[in-house]
């Protein structure tokens, strides 16, 4: 039983340009989470994902974009990318029911140069 | 806003040791609590979920307690081994209707020497 995939690992780009990051969910989970993990801090929460539209959102612009796809998997999209959006972006699933726990992948690493 | 707090942000300890992390949350009105361990480059693996009804959850040597009340969780390790090096983080969840909207604090970075 796969568990949460994100592609790709490793990502650098250059100020001004745009990224997209992929997620799968493990297996016959619905909801899809993504998180900015700074160095040396705790993830912070960008948005949730379920049912194809954004639930909830967190403090972050309107450059970070996503989207839900019918078989659950998403994508994360940055725009006008920023020297500061240099980060680990970890993807998280979980079943909607509220005490499940969540799952994560083993994130993308976004370098900004 | 809930503030999430975990102290010490950094431990080392012997092989052998029992010790105590701790997290400190502001807001108790939340649906569950989650540790997670975390290795360097990696993802997070989940260790403990405490729903908010509960008072304390096991697996193996980790025992993770909560006191709503007082915004505290702590994760005990029993006889800690060079394998739990890693960086511990607990999550809060906010209440259901928040889905899976998680507040993490900054982690405590273990190393168990040899």
């Amino acid at each position: 039983d796969a568990g949460v995939t994100q592609s790709p690992t490793h990502l650098i780009k250059t100020r001004g340009q745009q990224v997209t990051l992929r997620c799968s969910p493990k297996s016959g989970h619905d909801t899809v989470s993504w998180y900015q993990q700074a160095l040396g801090q705790g993830p912070q929460f960008i948005f949730q994902y379920y049912e194809e539209e954004e639930r909830q959102r967190g403090n972050f612009p309107d450059r970070f974009s996503g989207h839900q796809f019918p078989n659950y998997s998403s994508e994360l999209n940055v725009n006008a990318l920023l020297l500061g959006d240099s980060a680990l972006y970890l993807c998280a699933s979980s079943l909607t029911a509220g005490n499940q726990p969540q799952h994560f992948g083993d994130g993308t690493r976004l370098s900004i140069l | 806003k809930q503030e999430v707090t975990q102290i010490p942000a950094a431990l080392s300890v012997p092989e052998g040791e029992n010790l105590v992390l701790n997290c400190s949350f502001t807001d108790s009105a939340i649906y569950n609590l989650q540790w997670f361990r975390q290795d360097p480059g990696k993802g997070l693996t989940s260790l403990l979920l405490i729903q908010s009804s509960q008072r304390e959850q096991t697996s193996g040597r980790l025992n993770a307690s909560l006191d709503k009340s007082s915004g505290r969780s702590t994760l005990y390790i029993a006889a800690s081994q060079p394998g739990d090096s890693a960086t511990y983080l607990c999550a809060v969840r906010r209440d259901f209707h928040n889905f899976n909207k998680f507040y993490f604090g900054s982690g405590t970075k273990l190393n168990v020497k040899p």
